[in-house]
């Protein structure tokens, strides 16, 4: 079974500011899919941005970029110019490309944007 | 589309009685997933199914959990009798198969068992 671990429970970073937050995760497959969603405190979860484990160019979405690292199984989320809508929980989750389209998610990482 | 469309956003009721939760996928998409989300366990997966089937239940924790699909634009997950430790947030799912698609997530239904 994959696993997913985030080491950070909580971030802070000021307004305009860089922060990266970790994910770790665990597998023996060769193709599958990295994501990192924001929850913010309205409860709905929100797409961030998405990996496939067999592209080597890092994803990037506006503000909002990934350093995956596949064979160090790593794939951390770096967020610049932060903004205070930035703050929320962030989960980084796994799906296999082999069963089925299911999540396995880590278990979060609270990020708090000071003006 | 309105996109993933749960009812009803709280739910507060006494231990014992049953527990109803809904939800309408985005149309066109053929797999729905039931997560659950506390913070002791974070976000984890139920059930999902794939055209209507139930293809993993090994995640719905005990018997009195039940989740059906009817048609692909309706789905329930039902608890009977409820017990004060099903207190969580419950989320429904949708995707298309392809596999380098995203899931969208319905708003959550905040269950309180008293």
């Amino acid at each position: 079974a994959q696993t997913v671990t985030q080491s950070q429970p909580e971030m802070s970073v000021q307004e305009a500011e860089t922060v990266t937050l970790s994910c770790t995760y665990d597998t023996s497959e060769s193709d599958y899919y990295l994501f990192w969603y924001k929850q913010p405190p309205s409860r709905q979860m929100i797409l961030v941005i998405r990996q496939e484990a067999y592209k080597q160019q890092n994803a990037t979405e506006n503000r909002f970029s990934v350093n995956f690292q596949k064979a160090a199984k790593s794939f951390s989320l770096k967020i610049s110019d932060s903004q205070l809508g930035d703050a929320a929980m962030y989960f980084c989750a796994y799906r296999s490309a082999f069963a089925g389209n299911m999540l396995t998610f880590g278990g979060g990482t609270r990020l708090m944007v000071k003006p | 589309d309105a996109g993933v469309i749960q009812s009803p956003r709280h739910e507060v009721t006494e231990m014992g009685q049953e527990v109803t939760l809904r939800c309408k996928p985005i149309s066109g998409h053929d797999y729905l997933f039931w997560y659950r989300q506390t913070m002791m366990r974070g976000l984890e997966l139920l059930i999902y199914f794939n055209n209507n089937v139930p293809i993993d239940d090994s995640g719905m924790p005990e018997d009195r959990f039940s989740a059906k699909m009817p048609n692909a634009s309706f789905s329930t997950l039902k608890i009977q009798p409820s017990e004060p430790r099903d207190s969580a947030v419950y989320f429904c799912a949708s995707s298309f198969s392809t596999k380098n698609t995203e899931a969208f997530f319905g708003q959550g239904t905040r269950l309180t068992v008293v």
